[in-house]
């Protein structure tokens, strides 16, 4: 199962873009790149997923280099309702292969 | 309209009690889970069940029974609770690699 590291922790300010950079050095050929976002006392919630290049949907975008051995995580303009932990994970799109890390804890400070 | 739910929120019972946590979801998914979130945070994947087959089975001890009884409930029993299983349990489901996790149980032994 591939692995992902990630940074524990993050601070940032309100209005502030976030960049959160996850290493997965042995991703598989057929393997996504899937983020995800954990509130307190909260089950995780799905941010984005990619395989290549750039993607952008309306909370965030994911840019992904051409070896795929890493991606990141942009958050643009983070208010303090972005504090959560934000878990990086590869997998083969079928949901059989997620392995959640220890996850990055975002603080948004005012 | 709950998507993924889970009973009861909280459970709180004594060591070598034997204990049921349910999950439904109603979003038509093939495939559930069960993770483990322990007081440090990580999020550990114990069981994955597509159209009612168990597909994964990570290393958990066999006093943990997950049971399907159709495509939409994943039910985990777990027998003779021990002080290291309080934890929040979620269960998510999925059709691809976009989970989606219910509110989380916290399951506390004393």
């Amino acid at each position: 199962l591939a692995k992902t590291t990630q940074p524990i922790s993050m601070d940032s300010y309100e209005g502030q873009e976030v960049n959160i950079t996850c290493s997965h050095n042995n991703i598989a050929t057929n393997d996504y790149i899937t983020w995800y976002q954990q509130f307190p006392s909260q089950g995780p919630r799905f941010i984005i997923q990619g395989y290549k290049t750039k993607v952008t949907n309306e909370v965030a975008s994911l840019f992904i280099p051409a070896d795929r051995k890493s991606s990141t995580l942009s958050l643009p303009r983070v208010s303090l309702s972005d504090t959560a932990v934000y878990y990086c994970l590869v997998g083969d799109g079928y949901g059989n292969k997620l392995v959640f890390g220890a996850g990055t804890i975002l603080r948004v400070k005012s | 309209d709950t998507a993924v739910s889970q009973t009861p929120k909280y459970l709180v019972t004594q060591m070598g009690n034997d204990k049921s946590i349910k999950c439904e979801q109603n979003l038509g998914h093939d495939t559930m889970y069960w993770y483990k979130q322990d007081s440090k945070k990580f999020l550990k994947i114990m069981f994955s069940y597509n159209n009612k087959e168990l597909i994964i089975n990570e290393t958990v001890p066999n006093r943990f029974s997950p049971k399907s009884p159709d495509k939409a409930h994943l039910n985990l029993h777990i027998n003779s609770l021990e002080l290291g299983d309080s934890a929040v349990y979620f269960c998510a489901s999925s059709q691809a690699d976009e989970q989606y996790f219910g509110p989380g149980t916290r399951l506390t032994v004393t």
